[in-house]
């Protein structure tokens, strides 16, 4: 079945990196996501991945996925409290169908 | 010039009402959805429509009745309200639907069933 799995809480200081991990279920999925929602807002797409890649750099962030082992993560540097959020990894299983996990909460601590 | 846009932000409502949600997408995309997000903010697809045709129905009751007028439109009706039907629904479009495209999401309608 389709299923994605992260964990929900993640707490660091201002400054330091954080690291969101995911696991997903669906080895047919192209394309993985990190979606970012802020309080009381929708989700907005922060990066994708396509699934022949191991990795993507976009300003701070970094994405590496593992096809082997169906493991996504999200690595954000120099995190800033502006960054607190809900972190949702998601995968894109075509058929007008996007499964996302339940959500990471990160934490920014001044 | 907002993309995606719901009505109403908010809605208190009795046990047993009908309510209704509207959403609007002015980025000219096929295709449309309907997500629950509960309170543990578990992100559920409910609906996926295609050109005003209904693509994905992911177990809902049917006291929940997607309605597309047109591409760029996306209505949900619920009948007899239940608390369980406590959330926020986010309306979402997308270019055609493809694993590859990004989801547009609306700001969500937070529904309170008293």
């Amino acid at each position: 079945g389709e299923d994605v799995e992260q964990s929900l809480f993640l707490s660091v200081r201002e400054g330091d990196s954080s690291v969101i991990n995911c696991t997903y279920t669906d080895s047919s999925s192209t394309y993985l996501y990190w979606y970012k929602q802020e309080p009381g807002a929708g989700l907005q797409l922060l990066t994708y991945i396509f699934s022949n890649m191991d990795m993507k750099q976009d300003q701070r962030l970094t994405v590496l996925l593992n096809k082997k082992d169906k493991h996504l993560s999200l690595r954000i540097a120099d995190t800033q409290t502006g960054d607190s959020a809900i972190y949702f990894c998601a995968e894109g299983t075509g058929g007008f169908k996007t499964i996302f996990g339940a959500g990471t909460r990160l934490f920014v601590k001044a | 010039d907002t993309a995606v846009s719901q009505t109403p932000k908010y809605l208190v409502t009795q046990m047993g009402n009908d309510k209704s949600i509207k959403c609007e997408q002015n980025l000219g995309h096929d295709t449309m959805y309907w997500y629950k997000q509960d309170s543990k903010k578990f992100l559920k697809i409910m609906f996926s429509y295609n050109n005003k045709e209904l693509i994905i129905n992911e177990t809902v009751p049917n006291r929940f009745s997607p309605k597309s007028p047109d591409k760029a439109h996306l209505n949900l009706h619920i009948n007899s309200l239940e608390l369980g039907d406590s959330a926020v629904y986010f309306c979402a479009s997308s270019p055609s639907g493809g694993a590859q495209e990004t989801q547009y999401f609306g700001p969500g309608t937070r529904l309170l069933v008293l």
